[in-house]
């Protein structure tokens, strides 16, 4: 398996500007996780889903983020419109859900200018 | 409130020399346990977990963590360091809903 595969690897957008970010989940896991990573916060969970359900999003920020699941192979994170704050490393994970391992992707780096 | 705490933001450490990272938490029961690894620029990768049972798991990479009940901890030890292992390291808990909570993480530094 290739992993958790995340897309692109970096994304330089100028504020106001729409991002999206991408994540093709490892076949076969039901949980799906979208995660930020800043030095000021750490890694910080902002939804995740089972069954391509959203459960728990939370931790999304504001109105400005959304994510979707319209399959059990993909998974989008949308900023708009994206702002110089929202500059972090997004990270995408699966989990089987039987054991709680997460598997990352190697994560986006977004830098909004 | 519930938390996870990694005490040490940096450890430098010879190579060759023991390792131990520490990780503490406050939950009202004992949550699943988890530690990560992440080299720059990486993604984060499991390298060991614990549920229940013996008290001292082992991981990947010559890695383990001992769970104490009575000091709310799950600390990470190796024996002997290489320099591969310079990296940043996240104990990481979930009180069994899926939701894991990281730690701060502590970066090891790995001199020759």
């Amino acid at each position: 398996d290739a992993g958790v595969i995340q897309s692109p690897r970096h994304e330089v957008t100028e504020m106001g500007q729409e991002v999206t970010l991408r994540c093709k989940p490892i076949s076969g896991h039901d949980y799906l996780f979208w995660y930020r990573q800043t030095m000021m916060r750490g890694l910080e969970l902002l939804i995740y889903f089972n069954n391509n359900v959203p459960i728990d999003d939370s931790g999304m920020p504001e109105d400005r983020f959304s994510a979707k699941m319209p399959n059990a192979s993909f998974s989008t994170l949308k900023i708009q419109p994206s702002e110089p704050r929202d500059s972090a490393v997004y990270f995408c994970a699966s989990s089987p859900g039987t054991d709680y391992g997460y598997t990352f992707g190697s994560g986006t780096r977004l830098t909004v200018v | 409130a519930q938390s996870v705490t990694q005490p040490d933001i940096h450890i430098t450490v010879s190579e060759g020399a023991s390792l131990e990272l520490r990780c503490n938490y406050s939950y009202g029961a004992t949550p699943y346990l988890f530690w990560y690894v992440q080299s720059p620029g990486q993604g984060l990768q499991l390298l060991l977990k614990y549920f229940s049972g013996d008290t001292l798991v082992q991981g990947i990479k010559g890695f383990e963590a001992e769970f104490k009940r009575s000091q709310s901890s799950f600390n990470l030890r190796k024996p002997s360091v290489h320099w591969s292992d310079a990296a940043e390291y996240f104990c990481a808990v979930t009180p069994n809903d899926y939701k894991l909570s990281f730690g701060a993480g502590t970066t090891v530094t790995v001199r020759a």
